[in-house]
């Protein structure tokens, strides 16, 4: 099935450093999500973005949903260990089928 | 306000069994979703329930997997007879369904291990 294209596919940084991350797609989007993933657990949803050119953040992370609705980067300021995880990028393409397309994610690890 | 409930966390069959699992989704969310994870991928979408109609099981293999949310709230997915490529984690995911309340949330997963 479609998906989206999600790089880097791993980081390994040191604490304290600034991490990007993004999804790409060749169809408009109505919306983005990021998701991170904890050893055992289920996705957990970070930021949600519904418009165009939309900037949020959530404490140390920002997200922004691109111009052309076919991108979307992640940002995490001033890492910090528990940052480690698979974060995921999922889209909701235009139009009327509303199913979820997820990227294959980003394993982030995180030198103290 | 309570997450999405997913029972059990662990199952370990043999590959020919049976086995079922169980999602409560978060309370008025009308859309439940099931998705299977394999280790380093993605989330796949199995199965979408609107109340308690199906939206899409495009993905879902119909020869083995099967899955009901008969009073539209909880849900089973049930998986009979087990290969050993269904090991993975089962997540269940619920949304109100709207428009604008369409973000996913999901619950720990129900891990699956087939041997």
């Amino acid at each position: 099935g479609q998906q989206l294209n999600q790089s880097p596919q791993s980081m390994f940084i040191q604490e304290g450093e600034d991490v990007s991350m993004n999804c790409t797609s060749s169809s408009i989007f109505n919306t983005w999500l990021w998701y991170k993933q904890d050893p055992g657990e289920g996705p957990v949803l970070l930021i949600a973005l519904y418009k165009a050119g939309e900037l949020t953040s959530n404490g140390r992370l920002t997200a922004q949903f691109g111009i052309t609705r076919k991108d979307s980067f992640l940002n995490i300021s001033a890492s910090i260990p528990s940052d480690v995880g698979i974060y995921f990028c999922a889209g909701q393409p235009a139009g009327n089928n509303r199913k979820l397309i997820w990227g294959l994610g980003t394993s982030l690890a995180v030198n103290p | 306000e309570a997450g999405v409930a997913q029972s059990p966390r662990y199952k370990i069959i043999e590959k020919r069994q049976s086995v079922a699992f169980w999602c409560n989704p978060i309370s008025g969310h009308a859309t439940l979703y099931w998705y299977q994870q394999i280790l380093g991928q993605g989330p796949k979408l199995l199965i979408q329930f609107q109340n308690n109609g199906v939206v899409d099981d495009s993905q879902l293999p119909k020869d083995r997997f099967s899955a009901e949310r008969l009073k539209g709230v909880d849900s089973t997915l049930k998986i009979q007879p087990a290969k050993l490529e269904d090991s993975a984690v089962y997540l269940c995911a619920s949304s109100l369904g709207t428009v604008s309340g369409n973000t996913i949330y999901f619950g720990e997963g129900s891990w699956l291990t087939v041997v």
